[in-house]
């Protein structure tokens, strides 16, 4: 079993449409980063986490550290949030373990 | 534009050499990170340099080697490489040594031939 888990795989969506992508991990974090990565390959962090919710614009990041999940909402989602989204864990040894990947179209 | 600066950002060579990734961090962060992202196994974060002193050490091979100067750029050295060792590598900085959001630049693809 993967130390991080993502879900789904694969997402299409239709423009507009709200948008749910998850995260799943099995070891004790101290933080957790939500990053972007488009078609080109460039990384964007979109979120860092330790506890709560956060929120920049349409996204919304959350996490529960009881449950060991966190998820990323998109609001109104747009053509351009098609990228692939990727869940990356912090260890207390700060080591980081990344998810395999959310891969989301949104189609107009 | 994350303010991270890779060079170069393509580099190919054959099985066997060495090479050298460098990376200039955004102004006045202190911690540079080292990732390496390959079609089988996605990212995989290598070696993490604070203020030039080494800070955190994930998946990076003995064949790898990194470190930070004192005007905080860092160099990524790969050597005796193998037809594996292509990927894009990334390199990351952020403000202080933990938990903290990261600027990434736009990777160094590696192509081994």
């Amino acid at each position: 079993k993967n130390e991080v888990e993502q879900s789904p795989q694969n997402l299409t969506a239709q423009e507009g449409e709200f948008i749910t992508i998850n995260c799943s991990y099995s070891v004790g974090i101290s933080a957790l980063h939500w990053l972007q990565q488009h078609p080109g390959g460039g990384i964007v962090s979109l979120f860092m986490l330790s506890s709560g919710k956060k929120k920049h614009g349409r996204l919304i990041a959350t996490i529960n550290i009881q449950e060991k999940h966190s998820s990323l909402h998109i609001t109104a989602s747009h053509p351009r949030d098609s990228a692939v989204y990727i869940c990356a864990v912090i260890s207390y040894g700060q080591n980081f373990v990344f998810g395999p990947g959310t891969r989301l179209s949104v189609l107009p | 534009d994350s303010g991270v600066t890779q060079t170069p950002k393509h580099l190919i060579t054959a099985t066997g050499q060495r090479v050298t990734l460098r990376c200039s961090p955004r102004s006045g962060d202190l911690s540079v990170y080292w990732y390496q992202q390959s079609l089988d196994q996605g990212l995989q974060f290598l070696i993490q340099y604070y203020n030039g002193e080494e800070r955190a050490k994930g998946n990076i091979l003995e064949r790898f080697s990194a470190q930070q100067f004192p005007d905080l750029h860092s160099e990524l050295n790969l050597s005796s490489l193998e037809l594996g060792d292509s990927a894009l590598y990334f390199c990351a900085s952020s403000a202080g040594v933990s938990n903290q959001p990261q600027h990434f630049g736009d990777g160094t693809r590696l192509s081994i031939l």
